[in-house]
């Protein structure tokens, strides 16, 4: 597709799980991020990719948190052991790497995710 | 102190009227701004960059001092349609993005 896509849209689980959500972003792409965004509050960095570069992990709020990014193109983001608080839309977005226009972000819609 | 701290709203203004968003940044090296708007339950989407020079898009204006480390937003003759949250976004020199926690708007007819 042209724009960036996430899945699943909407995930339940239950406390103690392991979810995985899923990025692919805009083709040609190289650099590639993850925000969270809870009910009513701003965008929280989590992860952010570019090229073969080491990821800037500086946002990920615990160890339970990781993500991947794999041949440089589609990117996972885990979660182990799941906790009420990390319900929150998880936002991936992606932009080209330069000045100008080229830092802009294009956002996929958003994996809604509820732990029961 | 966070990285990007804007005006909290939430603003509620009548059609027409004009209304200004503030927003300071905390890193000095930091390289672009912009902002971005996002509708309720809706991802976010570019607004405008915002340019050293400052810059006009319609109704919309943006401004940046950097030696203030500030940049505004303003829009003229507000719509019932200009009703969402604006976020100010700012990259940083290693290309992170930072966004701040948005200032919601209201226009009311």
């Amino acid at each position: 597709g042209a724009g960036v896509s996430q899945s699943p849209s909407n995930k339940v689980t239950e406390k103690g799980k392991d979810v995985e959500l899923r990025c692919d972003p805009i083709s040609g792409h190289t650099a590639l991020y993850w925000y969270r965004q809870s009910l009513g509050q701003g965008l929280e960095f989590l992860i952010y990719f570019q090229g073969n570069s080491a990821p800037d992990k500086s946002g990920l709020p615990s160890d339970r948190f990781s993500a991947e990014r794999t041949g440089g193109s589609v990117s996972t983001l885990t979660i182990q052991r799941t906790q009420q608080e990390d319900s929150a839309v998880y936002l991936c977005a992606s932009s080209l790497v330069g000045g100008g226009a080229k830092n802009i972000q294009y956002f996929g819609a958003g994996t809604r995710l509820s732990v029961l | 102190r966070k990285e990007v701290e804007q005006d909290p709203g939430p603003f509620n203004v009548p059609e027409g009227a004009t209304v200004a968003f503030n927003c300071t940044y905390s890193n000095s090296a930091s390289q672009s701004f912009f902002w971005y708007r996002q509708d309720c339950r809706k991802e976010p989407k570019l607004l405008m960059s915002v340019y050293s020079s400052g810059n006009e898009d319609g109704r919309f204006t943006a401004q940046l001092n950097r030696a203030s480390q500030y940049i505004s937003l303003l829009i003229r003759d507000s719509k019932l349609s200009d009703s969402a949250t604006y976020l100010c976004v700012v990259k940083g020199e290693r290309g992170d993005m930072r966004f701040g926690a948005g200032t919601r708007l209201t226009v009311k007819p």
